[in-house]
C-alpha cells in the first residue's frame, strides 16, 4: 500500500522569502510522485511531477523537488515567493502509469506582505 | 482545447437522495478517474475507468458506482446519500499513451454536493 504524509498543514511565510513543503511516501514498488496547488474553490493544477531520472525536478511557477529515495521524501521548494502562490498543496503518489494517486493531507501555504 | 469539464459545478440534496454527477474528459483521453475531496483533507481515489471498463476502485461502499460511455464520458452516481457524502467530487482524464503527459492527470473544477 501507499501512503503520503505532509508534515505541516499550514506554512506561513512572508512575500520574497524562501519556503519548503515537506512530503514523505511509504510505497513498496517504484513509483510517480507528483505536487498539485489548489486555489479556493477549484479543482488541481499539477505544478511538476518525478517519473524517473534527474531527482530535482522543475515546475511551474518557479517551483521545483527533489526526489530522495534512501529519506523516501520529495519536498516541494520555492526561492522567492508571491502573494499569488497563496493556495493549498498537495503532495501524491501512484503506481506504474500514474493511476490511482493516493493524496497527502495538504499544506495551506499562507504568503504574507 | 477544452480541459477536463464537470457538471454540475454545485449540488444540494437531502440524505436517502440518489445524485449523478457528470464529466467529461479533454478531447482524445481514454482514462478517466474520480476523487472524492472531504473539506480539509487530501483528495482520495474512488474510480477509474479505461476504455469504458472499470479498472480501478477505491474504498468506498457499493453506493457508489460508474460508468464510462463510448465518448469517453462519465458518470459517478451516488445512491442512498449520507451526510458524510457532502465533498468536492473531482474527476481526471489521463494523457493519450505515447505522449508526453501519459503519466499526469489532469483535473477538473469539481462538483461541489452538499448534503442535508
Amino acid at each position: 500500500a501507499q501512503s503520503v504524509t505532509q508534515l505541516d498543514s499550514q506554512v506561513p511565510v512572508f512575500e520574497e522569502a524562501p519556503v519548503e513543503l515537506r512530503c514523505n511516501y511509504s510505497s513498496s514498488v517504484s513509483v510517480y510522485l507528483f505536487w498539485y496547488v489548489q486555489y479556493p474553490n477549484q479543482g488541481l493544477q499539477l505544478l511538476l511531477k518525478y517519473l524517473s531520472g534527474s531527482t530535482l525536478v522543475k515546475g511551474i511557477n518557479g517551483f521545483e523537488a527533489e526526489f530522495n529515495k534512501s529519506q523516501t521524501s520529495f519536498h516541494l521548494r520555492k526561492p522567492s515567493v508571491h502573494i499569488s502562490d497563496t493556495a493549498e498543496y498537495f503532495c501524491a503518489v501512484s503506481g506504474e502509469y500514474g493511476n490511482k494517486l493516493v493524496f497527502g493531507a495538504g499544506t495551506i501555504l499562507r504568503v504574507k506582505s | 482545447d477544452a480541459g477536463v469539464t464537470q457538471s454540475p459545478t454545485h449540488l444540494i440534496k437531502t440524505r436517502g437522495q440518489q445524485v449523478t454527477l457528470r464529466c467529461s474528459p479533454i478531447s482524445g483521453h481514454k482514462s478517466v478517474s474520480w476523487y472524492q475531496q472531504v473539506l480539509g483533507q487530501g483528495p482520495q481515489f474512488i474510480f477509474q475507468y479505461y476504455e469504458k471498463e472499470e479498472r480501478g476502485r477505491g474504498n468506498f461502499p457499493d453506493r457508489f458506482s460508474a460508468r464510462q460511455f463510448p465518448n469517453y464520458s462519465s458518470e459517478l452516481n451516488v445512491n442512498a446519500l449520507l451526510l458524510g457524502d457532502s465533498a468536492l467530487y473531482l474527476c481526471a482524464s489521463r494523457g493519450l499513451a505515447g505522449g508526453r503527459s501519459y503519466n499526469e492527470q489532469f483535473f477538473g473544477p469539481g462538483t461541489r454536493l452538499t448534503v442535508l
